[in-house]
């Protein structure tokens, strides 16, 4: 079974500073893809950044990067320099890539992140 | 770029009625379609998996007989809620996937649905 922990309930960062938003996960799978998604107040999911589990470089989109540590099993967001648009509630979530969970996406309980101006 | 849409983005009915919202994909064909129940401040909890002119895979502890799939076609799929209640109220979102890279599933913008 995949497991996603995230274990920040609320961040709060000052505007045009970096806030980094925690992600632990547990799988047995030797392959799987690991994923962020923003979700405003609107309720819309965003996919913000992907990383495969054979990936050998962290993934960067932007202001997002993924700190991807596979022997502790994290997968860190890191958004730089935020903004007040970023404010919303973020997720982790894992994707196995084969056997009978394959396709699905499993989710963390999500962090509100907030920007203070 | 892949776009999914749900109908209706909002619904209020009566307790005891159904209840059926859409999902569809815009520009691809979806092999596989997922749905996902939320709660306020809460994570998505997947429901459902549904593939093309196949029976929908449900997760445990959800009732297949009160929350009714459809994936008619490859661009498609429908969740019937029977007989609603209350505790049936919730955000419903769904997400498509095209199948030509694992990565990518696309989400629709969800339905809010509250049961009086």
């Amino acid at each position: 079974a995949q497991k996603i922990t995230q274990t920040q309930p609320g961040m709060f960062v000052q505007e045009k500073e970096a806030v980094t938003l925690d992600c632990t996960y547990d799988t047995s799978d030797p392959s799987y893809g690991l994923f962020w998604y923003k979700q405003p107040s609107s309720g819309e999911m965003i996919f913000l950044i992907y990383q495969g589990s054979y990936d050998q470089q962290n993934a960067t989109e932007g202001r997002y990067s993924l700190n991807f540590q596979k022997a502790r099993k994290s997968a860190n967001l890191v958004i730089s320099a935020s903004q007040l648009g970023d404010s919303a509630m973020y997720f982790c979530a894992m994707r196995a890539a084969g056997g009978t969970s394959y396709g699905k996406l499993t989710f963390g309980q999500g962090t509100i992140l907030t920007v203070h101006p | 770029g892949a776009v999914v849409s749900q109908h209706p983005s909002w619904v209020i009915c009566k307790s005891g009625t159904s209840v059926k919202i859409e999902c569809r994909s815009l520009d691809f064909q979806a092999t596989t379609m997922f749905w996902y129940r939320q709660f306020p401040k809460q994570s998505l909890m997947l429901m459902a998996t549904s593939n093309e002119g196949s029976k929908a895979t449900y997760e445990q502890g959800v009732e297949k007989d009160k929350f009714l799939i459809n994936h008619a076609s490859l661009t498609l799929s429908t969740l019937t809620v029977t007989s609603a209640h209350p505790e049936d109220s919730s955000f419903y979102i769904c997400s498509a996937d095209s199948g030509t890279n694992y990565y990518e599933q696309y989400f629709g913008p969800g339905t809010r649905l509250t049961v009086t």
